[in-house]
């Protein structure tokens, strides 16, 4: 099983659209959660962290689920440039833990 | 934006040929990261600093040496660059490893071996 997993994707949907993304992690140690985006030929951008308690940033909620290890990234209302691919990041428990980024899911939004 | 910047941020070379990226950081953050990013593999780790002088290896080493004399500048030679080592080149930083602290990343180096 790899360390972590997201959604395979390409997902396109039209404007408007609520989209999720999933990510699954192996590493039950760890302790910090992200997601980032990141524009074609662009370098990843932090979106945001993922808290215990959930956390939201306008149209963008994020969720954690430590007992099933995994992160949830909702996007309400999409726009167009909502469209770029999204990466989930894991960190470990220690400071040499070493941070893992998932393979990204693709977002189309669509007009 | 964090102030980290790459450079080159393109360039061109041949096989065999010492080649040596840059990352330059105004944050006086202590954590520096080298990763390369390829289709299909996403991101992955080449080495990283966790001070001056301090270094380690990550997932994908192999060809790859780094150096770390100021908190500032983090370098990334290929010694004798291969065509398998064309990639997209990232730069990242972070105050720490603890929880919540995220990476930020430079803009990138497109590095091509013919």
């Amino acid at each position: 099983r790899k360390e972590v997993e997201q959604d395979p994707g390409p997902f396109n949907v039209p404007e408007g659209a609520t989209v999720a993304f999933n990510c699954t992690y192996s590493n039950s140690a760890s302790q910090s959660f992200f997601w980032y985006r990141q524009d074609c030929r662009k370098e990843p951008k932090l979106l945001m962290s993922v808290y215990s308690s959930g956390n939201e940033d306008g149209r963008f909620t994020a969720q954690l689920n430590r007992a099933s290890q995994y992160i949830s990234l909702l996007i309400r209302d999409s726009k167009l440039s909502d469209s770029a691919t999204y990466l989930c990041v894991v960190n470990g428990k220690t400071s040499y833990d070493k941070v893992i980024f998932g393979p990204g899911t693709s977002l189309s939004v669509i007009p | 934006d964090a102030g980290i910047t790459q450079s080159p941020r393109h360039k061109v070379t041949e096989t065999g040929t010492p080649v040596t990226l840059r990352c330059h950081q105004t944050e006086n953050h202590r954590y520096m990261y080298w990763y390369r990013q390829d289709p299909g593999h996403g991101l992955r780790l080449i080495h990283y600093s966790y001070g001056v002088k301090d270094t380690d290896k990550g997932e994908v080493s192999d060809g790859y040496s780094v150096s770390r004399s100021k908190t500032e500048d983090f370098l990334l030679t290929l010694e004798s660059a291969t065509s398998s080592q064309t990639s997209v080149y990232f730069c990242a930083i972070s105050e720490s490893t603890v929880r919540n602290q995220p990476q930020h990343f430079g803009d990138g180096t497109r590095l091509s071996i013919l």
